[in-house]
């Protein structure tokens, strides 16, 4: 079965500075896709970022960025000059398509420390 | 674009009583969406899937009589909740595949609605 694991269920960073967060998954198949989730204090869940397994090249989107390690199904987010409104829940995912249905990590709690 | 409302945000209701959410897609069909519901601090738990013109399908362990939803049209699905009691009290939320998410299985997320019941 897939699973996907965030072993830091709570972080801290000070402004301005670089923190990541890590994300481990089990999956047997080859192809499949990696989400970053962000859920503030709204509650809405916003999504951050989003890796194809099977391109080589780290998805990033200003800010934030991955490292993608396929071979250890590893797939931690970066997130430099942090601000604080990126003070939120923050929740890693898998989906191997064809329709099947999220697997969710347990979340990890970014504090951003004025 | 794929934008998903969710109504209301917040309700409060007396124990027994039903109370409806709404899901709606607001700019694209949503063939598929999804209920989940988050305890405080903890992550989304998968309630259901709803496919458009036909019956959900529910996880283990989620009460069908219980939660109840209708996907009647490619732009709205509904949670009912029947006969709620306090323990139903939660953080309820509703996503949908936006468009090219058929294939990656990118959800796009309502606002979540607060549910109490006293």
């Amino acid at each position: 079965a897939q699973t996907v694991t965030q072993s830091q269920p709570e972080m801290s960073v000070q402004e301005a500075e670089t923190v990541t967060l890590s994300c481990t998954y089990d999956t047997s198949e080859s192809d499949y896709y990696l989400f970053w989730y962000k859920q503030p204090p709204s509650r809405q869940m916003i999504l951050v970022i989003r890796q194809e397994a099977y391109k080589q090249q780290n998805a990033t989107e200003n800010r934030f960025s991955v490292n993608f390690q396929k071979a250890a199904k590893s797939f931690s987010l970066k997130i430099s000059d942090s601000q604080l409104g990126d003070a939120a829940m923050y929740f890693c995912a898998y989906n191997a398509g064809n329709n099947r249905k999220l697997i969710w990590g347990l979340g990890t709690s970014l504090a951003v420390n004025p | 674009g794929a934008v998903v409302s969710q109504h209301p945000s917040w309700v409060i209701c007396k124990s027994g009583t039903s109370v409806k959410i709404e899901c709606r897609s607001l700019d694209f069909q949503a063939t598929t969406m999804f209920w989940y519901r988050q305890f405080p601090k903890q992550s989304l738990m998968l309630m259901a899937t709803s496919n458009e013109g036909s019956k959900a399908t529910y996880e283990q362990g989620v009460e069908k009589d219980k939660f109840l939803i209708n996907h009647a049209s490619l732009t709205l699905s509904t949670l009912t909740v029947t006969s709620a009691h306090p323990e139903d009290s939660s953080f309820y939320i509703c996503s949908a595949r936006g468009p090219s998410g058929r294939d990656t299985g990118e959800l796009f997320f309502g606002e979540g609605s607060r549910l109490t019941v006293l």
